[in-house]
């Protein structure tokens, strides 16, 4: 069965600082990739995916997430984070045949002005 | 386009009640997914429908909990005998058929149980 690991829980990051957020998979071919984002109190919103094709994927409110499958990784990133952007950050992984989505358990992001 | 809807947004049962939640998916959208979210947890996949079908239902606890999506109204998730455990975030995803890798969230009920 896949899973999914995110390793940091909580990260503090500096507004207009850079900002990346690691997801990690273990699946013996290559899954779907997600990355969704949760405000306090709010369902998941859809950030960006990855199925096949280009490795380094453009999402919403300037995300990208860059597919590396010899580390198995899926690392979500932003060139300058915005206060807006703290939340809490899913990665989650679909496999092909089976729509049940795996998640990881989670980064929270805090955002210091 | 409305987004997936889910109510309601709160929901406070005292143990051993009965608790409904209803979900409605996007327009076009032919598949409903739910998923439970423990405090301080990511989303656990529970059951996946299609309209009158139960497609994949390996999440769900074997006793307790059931889920519908008839052919005319919204999708339910039903608990009975809720117990202080099966409080949690419900999440209800749906995906479009030609897109069905997927899921757009709503924005989940809250369930408390006293």
């Amino acid at each position: 069965a896949q899973s999914v690991t995110q390793p940091d829980i909580h990260i503090t990051v500096s507004e207009g600082a850079s900002l990346e957020l690691r997801c990690n998979y273990s699946y013996g071919a290559t899954p779907y990739l997600f990355w969704y984002v949760q405000s306090p109190g709010q369902g998941l919103q859809l950030l960006l995916k990855y199925f096949s094709g280009d490795t380094l994927v453009q999402g919403i409110k300037g995300f990208e997430a860059e597919f590396k499958r010899s580390q198995s990784s899926f690392n979500l990133r932003k060139p300058s984070v915005h206060w807006s952007d703290a939340a809490e950050y899913f990665c989650a992984v679909g496999v092909p045949g089976r729509r049940a989505l795996t998640f990881g358990s989670g980064t929270r992001l805090q955002v210091q002005p | 386009n409305a987004g997936v809807m889910q109510n309601p947004r709160h929901l406070v049962r005292r143990r051993g009640q009965e608790a409904r939640l209803r979900c409605s998916p996007m327009k076009g959208h032919s598949h409903v997914y739910w998923y439970r979210q423990l405090p301080e947890e990511g989303l656990k996949f529970m059951v996946y429908l299609q309209k009158e079908n139960i497609i994949d239902e390996s999440g769900m606890p074997k006793e307790r909990f059931s889920a519908e999506f008839p052919k005319e109204g919204p999708s339910i998730l039903r608990i009975q005998q809720v117990v202080r455990g099966d409080s949690a975030a419900y999440f209800c995803a749906s995906s479009p058929p030609e897109a069905q890798e997927t899921q757009y969230f709503g924005p989940g009920t809250r369930l408390l149980v006293l």
